[in-house]
């Protein structure tokens, strides 16, 4: 099975700073179609995930662009920079090239 | 709107069953697999498997294959999720997810499952 390693597990940042986080994965996630199918999800408190990004740098409808996808093969990071108070949460990436599909073990974004 | 609103939580013996629904409106049922998805208390997310809700076909992954059942009633535009023999670790939120072109676009609010003697 493809694992996903997200670091670090939790990130304390200051309002209006960036954040950066790693998901790094045991094998490419390229699909032998040319597509990356790597997405990052935001679990809010006490709700659903959400669909933030997908194929890697693809933002969802109404996501905002401060909000950053970006890497290639086994390597990804989510930036987000300006954080506001409602991007608190557990980010997950997410891979769908391989079967099974798998998620990262998540990264906790707490506001200082 | 696009909505999958799930069955409230449950509460179970070991070696119980429980089914779970995750009713859909909003769009053409038939045109999303529907995805399964655990999320034990306080862990993360787990990929459990999906549904072809065309066929009917489902797909497990390897820690799901025997008591966990994947259902439609197509006719209803609801998905469900079945698990027999239920046992303390499967203590658990259980998400539905639609997907399209290989991303989860909407999900249902969860439905929490409570395994105690």
């Amino acid at each position: 099975d493809v694992v996903l390693t997200q670091t670090p597990v939790s990130l304390s940042v200051t309002l209006g700073d960036q954040a950066s986080i790693s998901c790094r994965s045991s094998q490419s996630l390229e699909y032998s179609d040319g597509y990356t199918y790597l997405e990052w999800y935001l679990q809010k408190p006490g709700q659903s995930p959400q669909l933030l990004i997908y194929g890697v740098s693809n933002r969802f409808s109404g996501v905002p662009d401060r909000f950053i996808g970006s890497g290639s093969g086994t390597d990804f990071t989510l930036k987000i920079s300006r954080v506001e108070p409602e991007d608190l949460g557990v980010y997950y990436c997410f891979q769908a090239t391989h079967d099974p599909l798998t998620f990262g073990s998540g990264t906790k974004l707490e506001i200082k | 709107q696009i909505q999958l609103v799930q069955s409230g939580p449950e509460l179970k013996k070991p070696g119980e069953s429980v089914k779970i629904s995750c009713k859909a409106s909003g769009y053409t049922f038939t045109d999303y697999a529907m995805h399964w998805v655990k999320q034990a208390p306080g862990k993360g997310l787990k990929w459990m498997g999906w549904i072809n809700t065309y066929t009917g076909k489902p797909t497990y992954a390897d820690d799901f294959k025997g008591r966990f059942v994947f259902s439609l009633e197509a006719s209803a535009s609801t998905a469900n999720l079945q698990i027999s023999n239920l046992k303390n670790e499967d203590t658990a939120t259980y998400f539905c997810a639609r997907m399209t072109n290989y991303v989860m676009d909407a999900w249902g609010q969860g439905a929490s499952v409570t395994v105690s003697s």
